[in-house]
């Protein structure tokens, strides 16, 4: 299994709402990420998780919460969101620090 | 600090012609280099990578050859087919030893091939 999950799909909410971006992979990968993709522009890296623990936060503002509950799952909170933070949000994963990124499909992300 | 330039395009080339996307980075030491592609409505995919001068990755028929005295990593391919249409970026990671989370990309590269 080499796969990156991502759900859902797709996410259309309020900037009152309080919604959940999950991920998982089965590939025993101890790192993993959340990256945000504007379009036409490369993803930005907003956290990293290494073994469970949170090891990058990039200054993301605290409307945006991750949640690392076991080594195969990766969660991001989301609440009190802008328009502006409508994006697609991906995930990875990488056999610890080697930069070999195994990436989901994403959870595009609209805020009204 | 590290940076990646690449070409930006968009690059549009008929099936079968060659293609080169141009890549230059600027980094400390010895970094390990990447190119990803993106797919429409995709997420990023690992091409080919390298992690040391003159070392040569391929995959799918591209290739790239991580040259330390230009410091470049172009991307070639020999005979492009439509399916190839897509963002290609190009990446690096330094090796400060142990683990490093933090890929470089540059702006991307949006390639279509016609047939």
């Amino acid at each position: 299994d080499t796969e990156v999950t991502q759900t859902p799909k797709h996410l259309v909410m309020g900037m009152t709402n309080k919604k959940s971006l999950k991920c998982e992979q089965h590939m025993g990968h101890r790192a993993m990420y959340w990256y945000k993709q504007k379009a036409k522009k490369p993803p930005e890296l907003m956290f990293v998780y290494s073994y469970e623990k949170l090891s990058i936060n990039e200054s993301v503002p605290s409307r945006f919460s991750p949640e690392c509950p076991n080594s195969s799952l990766l969660n991001l909170h989301l609440h009190a969101l802008q328009p502006e933070d409508s994006a697609l949000y991906l995930c990875a994963s990488s056999p610890r620090g080697v930069g070999e990124l195994f990436f989901g499909e994403g959870s595009r992300l609209t805020v009204l | 600090g590290n940076s990646v330039t690449q070409m930006e395009g968009p690059v549009t080339l008929s099936e079968e012609a060659f293609l080169t996307i141009n890549c230059t980075y600027t980094a400390t030491g010895y970094p390990s280099l990447f190119w990803y592609v993106q797919y429409p409505g995709e997420g990023l995919q690992l091409l080919l990578k390298a992690t040391k001068a003159d070392d040569k990755g391929s995959n799918k028929g591209f290739e790239a050859t991580y040259r330390k005295e230009t410091t470049s990593f172009h991307l070639e391919k020999g005979s492009v087919q439509v399916s190839d249409s897509a963002v290609y970026f190009c990446a690096l990671t330094p090796n400060s030893g142990g683990s490093n989370y933090k890929l470089t990309f540059g702006k991307g590269t949006l390639l279509t091939v016609n047939p």
